[in-house]
């Protein structure tokens, strides 16, 4: 079947600028993650939904990200005001339960770059 | 804070050697350790995974090795590939927790023909 799927696969936006990245996990999973993987530093985790339950957002670096994830799939990352350090590679994950959390299957990701 | 800490950056082994990345964590309330294997372009795919209660796992060519009281634990994959070249990260998660992954900074393989 179909896996995690990120749009756009590649996003170049100019200081300041708010960005939209979107994740569609694999269909009846009900947990989802976003982490950001930068260069030399490996994956650090953002955020996470698991059905209808408040979100963990303990991850998100600053108030200028936020994340929706609409109907328990479709997830929004959104990056406000971006600046040039917020330049990664944005991914996203899903699994069938919580307790599944080790079995992530990642999507292939959206590479932001900030000028 | 780094809380899985992976050596090396950077491995070259030849073909049909055997590779060895190591990471090491801090929090004993860790219990599940798995490994991710990344291509050029693509996410992260789960490779193997252990738990704190043995002390190996093997899967085909690929081996966990776990030291609980040392709090290490190390992926070996014999008889190394080409196909094996990859960006290869440890993680590990506390499943009562945020389910979250903490994952170690990855190692660069690459498997000379």
């Amino acid at each position: 079947g179909a896996g995690v799927s990120q749009s756009p696969s590649n996003k170049v936006t100019e200081k300041g600028k708010d960005v939209e990245l979107r994740c569609d996990p694999i269909s009846g999973h009900t947990a989802l993650y976003w982490y950001r993987q930068s260069l030399g530093q490996g994956l650090e985790f953002l955020i996470y939904f698991q059905g209808n339950s408040a979100p963990d957002k303990s991850g998100l670096p600053s108030d200028r990200f936020s994340a929706e994830r609409t109907g328990g799939s479709v997830s929004t990352l959104t990056i406000q005001r971006t600046q040039q350090e917020d330049s990664a590679v944005y991914l996203c994950a899903s699994s069938f339960t919580p307790s599944g959390a080790y079995e992530q299957y990642f999507g292939p990701g959206t590479r932001l770059t900030v000028t | 804070q780094q809380q899985v800490k992976q050596s090396p950056q950077s491995l070259i082994v030849q073909k049909g050697g055997i590779s060895i990345i190591n990471c090491a964590y801090e929090n004993t309330a860790f219990d599940y350790f798995p490994w991710y294997q990344q291509f050029p372009g693509k996410g992260p795919a789960l490779l193997i995974a252990i738990r704190p209660d043995v002390s190996e796992k093997k899967e085909g060519r690929f081996t966990i090795s776990f030291n609980k009281s040392a709090k290490q634990f190390s992926l070996h994959i014999m008889d190394s590939q080409p196909g094996d070249s990859a960006t290869y990260f440890c993680a590990a998660v506390e499943q009562t927790g945020a389910n979250n992954l903490f994952f170690g900074t990855g190692t660069r393989l690459t498997v000379i023909p």
